[in-house]
Parts: C-alpha cells; sequence; structure tokens
C-alpha cells in the first residue's frame, strides 16, 4: 500500500514564526500536492511539483513556500506564520503515467497559529 | 476551468435509509471524477472515482455514484446508510494543467443517527 507520512498531526507555533511541515510518500511517486482544509471551504490547493527541485503554484501560494530536495520528501514551509494561516494541511501524492489521477493523501496536519 | 459545486452542505438522515449527496461539476474537457471520504479526526480517502466507460461506478461499501454527462452532476448514492457512514464527503475533479491536481468541493456532512 502506498503510503503518505506528515511529520505532525498536531503543530502550535506563535506568529511571526518560521514553520516547516513534512511531507514523505514510500512509493517513488513523480507527483506531490500540499493543500489547505478549512471548514466550509473544502481542500485548497497551495503547491505542488511533479519533479524533485520542480515547483508550482496552485490556488493560494501567498505567504507558503516549498522545496523539494528528495524525490519522497516535499516540505511545506510558512516564512512567518499568521493568524490565518490556521489550518488543516494535508499533502498527497500520485505517480505519472496512467494512474496518475488517484491522489494519495497523508493523515494530514493541524497547526494553529497563535 | 475544472470546478464542483456540492448542492449540500449537511444531510442529516436515518439509519437504514437512502442517501444522495448531490454535486455538479463544470469543465470544458474530459472530466475525471471523485468521491473522498473523511471520517472524523481522520485523512481522506478515496470513496470512487469516474475516468472513463461505463459511467455508474461503485465502492465496496455500497456507495454508487453516476457520471451523468448531460446534466453535469456525479451525484453519490446509498441505498442503506449505516452509522458507521458518518463522515464529510467530497466531490473532485482532476486538473490537467496542474500536475492532476484536484478541485474540490466544499463538502457534504452527512450525520447518520438511528
Amino acid at each position: 500500500d502506498v503510503k503518505v507520512t506528515q511529520s505532525s498531526r498536531y503543530l502550535v507555533k506563535r506568529t511571526g514564526e518560521k514553520v516547516f511541515l513534512e511531507c514523505v510518500q514510500d512509493m517513488d511517486h513523480e507527483n506531490m500536492f500540499w493543500y489547505r482544509q478549512d471548514p466550509g471551504l473544502g481542500l485548497r490547493l497551495i503547491y505542488f511539483s511533479y519533479d524533485v527541485k520542480m515547483k508550482e503554484k496552485g490556488d493560494i501560494p501567498e505567504g507558503y513556500s516549498v522545496s523539494r530536495e528528495k524525490k519522497e520528501r516535499f516540505s511545506l514551509i510558512l516564512e512567518s506564520a499568521s493568524t490565518n494561516q490556521t489550518s488543516m494541511y494535508l499533502c498527497a501524492s500520485t505517480p505519472s503515467g496512467t494512474a496518475r489521477y488517484e491522489q494519495y493523501f497523508g493523515p494530514g496536519t493541524r497547526l494553529t497559529v497563535t | 476551468a475544472q470546478s464542483v459545486t456540492q448542492l449540500d452542505s449537511q444531510v442529516p438522515v436515518f439509519e437504514e435509509a437512502p442517501v444522495e449527496l448531490r454535486c455538479n461539476y463544470s469543465s470544458s474537457v474530459s472530466v475525471y471524477l471523485f468521491w473522498y471520504v473523511q471520517y472524523p479526526n481522520q485523512g481522506l480517502q478515496l470513496l470512487l472515482k469516474y475516468l472513463s466507460g461505463s459511467t455508474l461506478v461503485e465502492s465496496i461499501n455500497g456507495f454508487e455514484a453516476e457520471f451523468n454527462k448531460s446534466q453535469t452532476s456525479f451525484h453519490l448514492r446509498k441505498p442503506s446508510v449505516h452509522i458507521s457512514d458518518t463522515a464529510e464527503y467530497f466531490c473532485a475533479v482532476s486538473r490537467p494543467n496542474s500536475g492532476y491536481a484536484l478541485n474540490f468541493g466544499k463538502g457534504t456532512s452527512l450525520l447518520v443517527t438511528p
């Protein structure tokens, strides 16, 4: 089974801190994604990556950056955390080729910024 | 651009009753449609998907969805629900121009009561 893991289930940070959210997948998937989930808004795409060192902005990239130095790891960085970044963050991955449509999600990190 | 609209934010239903969760999509290209489920305090799990072929797709736990191109819909149905079906359900459409990321609806909360 594909496994996508995220470094923390719960995280509490202070306003202005630099925050790193880590995501690791174990199935050699090329594509990786970061979403944030908010009540009543569903999931929204922050960034995605289709290869090592490659990244593309999603719909709401402001205030975030990403890093993909290794194929299995995709990090989301909050340069200076703000209270409006309190949310659930979900990482996902997919392979390339014919199976690329199905996304595998990690358990999520619930981030609270105080 | 591909998008989905979930028409109901909450659906309360009694155990063993039938249920329909509605989803409409908009897309100018071929669509790939998904239903994901999120049980309380858990990550997203794929429930079923439509990529091509038969317009009726089924999940292993009794849910089904029908792709209706003329009505641009992908409604989720179950003839008899269980308490354990209580969860948040998300309809999603694939975004070919964004690495096959997903555009999600805002979610429908299904609450099954005895």
